[in-house]
């Protein structure tokens, strides 16, 4: 059972675009929203968390969408550059249970 | 601070050898955590740790897999009788409060 599920899997985008990556919830205890960065040969690094009592979060020109009603987020990369190209993983916990994970979304910038 | 520490980085067992992995969380760190990432699969849970103690290893295959962390400094997976379907990357993070994972750089295991 996929708890946590992101859309689209893969994502092409010109340099200088925004890149909208989705994630969708099924469990609404959930209430930490991790989003981790992940480039080929390394492990996820995390990017950006938002609690369930904001509906927006803003580091950089990484910002996240979030709405507690629909179960759903996203995550807003502004003025996408060739090296934001990685994995993008969303992940979700409530208190007392371990994070999951989202499969996915691989973003490709192109200069 | 080096962060989570793995190894080795790549290891390669034939079908039916044991396989350990390593990892080494950050100093202070409470909590330890075992994925297992496949291109099919995408991450998957396996179990995890907190002040040393197995808390929840639902995501850990019955047979074969076990995993332990005899001290507060490095933790071990390890896959006996290691099959085709094993072969996958193996990642290690540890947290201090559960909320932020730092994931090692993980360990590729190719099974022949």
């Amino acid at each position: 059972q996929q708890q946590v599920r992101q859309s689209p899997q893969s994502l092409t985008v010109w340099e200088g675009e925004t890149a909208i990556l989705n994630c969708s919830y099924e469990n609404s205890a959930f209430d930490y929203f991790p989003w981790y960065q992940q480039f080929p040969g390394e492990g996820p690094a995390l990017l950006i968390a938002i609690r369930s009592v904001s509906d927006k979060k803003e580091d950089g020109g990484f910002t996240i969408f979030f709405n507690k009603r629909e179960k759903n987020l996203s995550l807003h990369i502004k003025d996408s550059q060739p090296g934001d190209s990685a994995t993008y993983f969303c992940a979700a916990r409530n208190s007392g249970t371990y994070q999951r994970f989202g499969t996915g979304t691989k973003l490709q910038v192109v200069p | 601070n080096a962060g989570v520490i793995q190894t080795p980085r790549h290891k390669v067992t034939g079908k039916g050898q044991e396989a350990t992995l390593w990892c080494e969380p950050i100093s202070g760190h409470s909590a330890v955590f075992w994925y297992r990432q496949t291109i099919v699969q995408g991450l998957e849970f396996l179990t995890y740790f907190r002040n040393q103690a197995p808390i929840d290893d639902s995501g850990m295959p019955k047979e074969r897999f076990s995993a332990q962390m005899p001290n507060q400094s490095h933790s071990t997976l390890k896959i006996q009788s290691t099959q085709p379907q094993d072969s996958a990357v193996y990642l290690c993070a540890s947290s201090f409060d559960r909320a932020e994972q730092y994931f090692g750089p993980g360990t590729r295991l190719t099974v022949l």
